[in-house]
């Protein structure tokens, strides 16, 4: 089976950098992605690791160590539209679907 | 490009109707999902399609969930009868095969 873990809620203000964090247990691992939700809306794809080692777009970046089992999403010069819900989720063998953390709720404060 | 198509956005039924909803994926994108999101959890997949076949339905209730894609496009989801543990988002996703997964906006459904 696989289970992930995230943090349920990040709180920072606007300007700081806010590091999200995600541990996985798979039977299986292709790679693992990120996802933005804001309220009512649909997830946005935000990056996808398959490899270890940091991966950068724009004020997001997101890092994978396979041998640890963990992910991170660090979001830099935090604004507030980016206050949303932040999804990691691992590709997997089977159908090299997605699996979906519970989410972390990131709240940006002015 | 458009993007995932999706219909109807909200839904109300009462427990023991049947409901259906619709997903256009985007063109040309053989791989499409159904997910299931209740309110303040992450996605849970239903059901993944590659063209017309089913890979994975693992997770379908299929004693009261049904999906289909016929000709490999369009696809539809059915409940019947629901529950009031089925009041969710119902999100359907497409993606080429790069892995990046390019989701409707969902239709949300609420269960009495």
């Amino acid at each position: 089976g696989q289970s992930l873990e995230q943090p349920s809620e990040v709180t920072a203000v606007e300007g700081a950098i806010v590091q999200i964090n995600c541990t996985y247990q798979t039977s299986g691992f292709y790679g693992l992605s990120w996802y933005q939700q804001h309220d009512g809306g649909a997830p946005t794809f935000l990056s996808y690791n398959a490899l270890d080692g940091l991966e950068e777009t724009g004020r997001f970046s997101s890092f994978l160590s396979r041998s640890d089992s963990y992910g991170y999403l660090l979001l830099q010069e935090l604004q507030m539209k980016d206050s949303a819900s932040y999804f990691c989720a691992v590709r997997t063998p089977r159908g090299q679907n997605f699996v979906f953390g519970p989410g972390t709720r990131l709240s940006v404060l002015p | 490009e458009a993007g995932v198509a999706q219909s109807p956005r909200y839904k109300i039924i009462e427990k023991r109707q049947s409901v259906a909803f619709w997903c256009n994926p985007i063109s040309g994108h053989a791989t499409l999902y159904w997910y299931q999101q209740i309110l303040g959890q992450g996605p849970k997949l239903l059901i993944q399609f590659q063209n017309n076949g089913v890979v994975d339905d693992s997770q379908l209730p299929k004693d009261r969930f049904s999906a289909e894609r016929l000709k490999g496009v369009d696809s539809t989801l059915k409940i019947q009868p629901a529950k009031l543990e089925d009041s969710a988002v119902y999100l359907c996703a497409s993606s080429l095969s790069t892995g990046e997964l390019f989701f409707g906006e969902g239709s949300r459904l609420t269960v009495l």
